[in-house]
């Protein structure tokens, strides 16, 4: 079965220390986004890609977080320095196609903990 | 700023009994509207998936949608201890640029035995 796949599933870093998430979405998908979702709310989208272009990082933090989807496949999400306020569970999803009536399907996520 | 209001919970329903799980969202031009299921700790997982206005059943699950009154309902019929979780409502907007999900913040459902 097609799934996302992310690596690390958790991670604990200490504040100020740089910090790095991988994910590889379902074969075939074009659309790429990942999201930030904190304890008790609904995820927030931080970037989302078409192919290897950046379509909304509006929401992405932008000073300390970078992501970048070179090849148009897998993508890296990046933060540096990691503060405390970034602990929170960190989701890749990717749908078919952008257009508001693509499904998308979310990866297992990174948990990070920043201490 | 776009809203989506979902009752947080946690709702709590014996098994076997009918849950029903309410969502308004604020922003008129939504086309498509998801509903998520997600575990303690783990991802979300799509459920349900519903553009046109009236009902949609795929199982035990029944998705209504209502875009005049900005609403949007999931019902799970005979509802066993494994549905307790909570579930996301995701309405997306229509017309070109990004078709983010804007998410709501979950209804909590505990199904009791």
């Amino acid at each position: 079965e097609a799934e996302v796949a992310q690596s690390p599933r958790y991670k604990i870093t200490e504040k100020s220390q740089a910090v790095a998430f991988w994910c590889d979405p379902i074969s075939g998908h074009a659309t790429l986004y990942w999201y930030r979702q904190i304890l008790g709310q609904g995820p927030e989208l931080l970037v989302q890609f078409q192919d290897e272009s950046v379509v909304d990082d509006s929401q992405l933090p932008k000073d300390r977080f970078s992501a970048e989807r070179l090849k148009g496949v897998d993508s890296t999400l990046k933060i540096q320095p990691a503060e405390l306020g970034d602990s929170a569970m960190y989701l890749c999803a990717s749908s078919l196609d952008q257009g508001a009536y693509n499904e998308q399907f979310f990866g297992p996520g990174t948990r990070l903990t920043v201490l | 700023q776009k809203e989506v209001e979902q009752n947080s919970g946690p709702l709590s329903v014996p098994e076997g009994a009918i849950a029903s799980l309410n969502c308004t969202y604020s922003d008129r031009v939504s086309q498509s509207f998801f509903w998520y299921r997600q575990y303690s700790g783990k991802s979300p997982e799509l459920i349900m998936s519903i553009y046109s206005n009236g009902d949609k059943e795929d199982g035990r699950f029944t998705a209504q949608l209502n875009k005049a009154s900005q609403y949007v309902s999931l019902l799970i019929r005979d509802s066993q201890p494994s549905d307790s979780a909570t579930y996301l409502c995701a309405p997306s907007p229509s017309g070109a640029g990004s078709y983010q999900l804007t998410f709501g913040k979950g209804t909590k459902l505990s199904v009791i035995p």
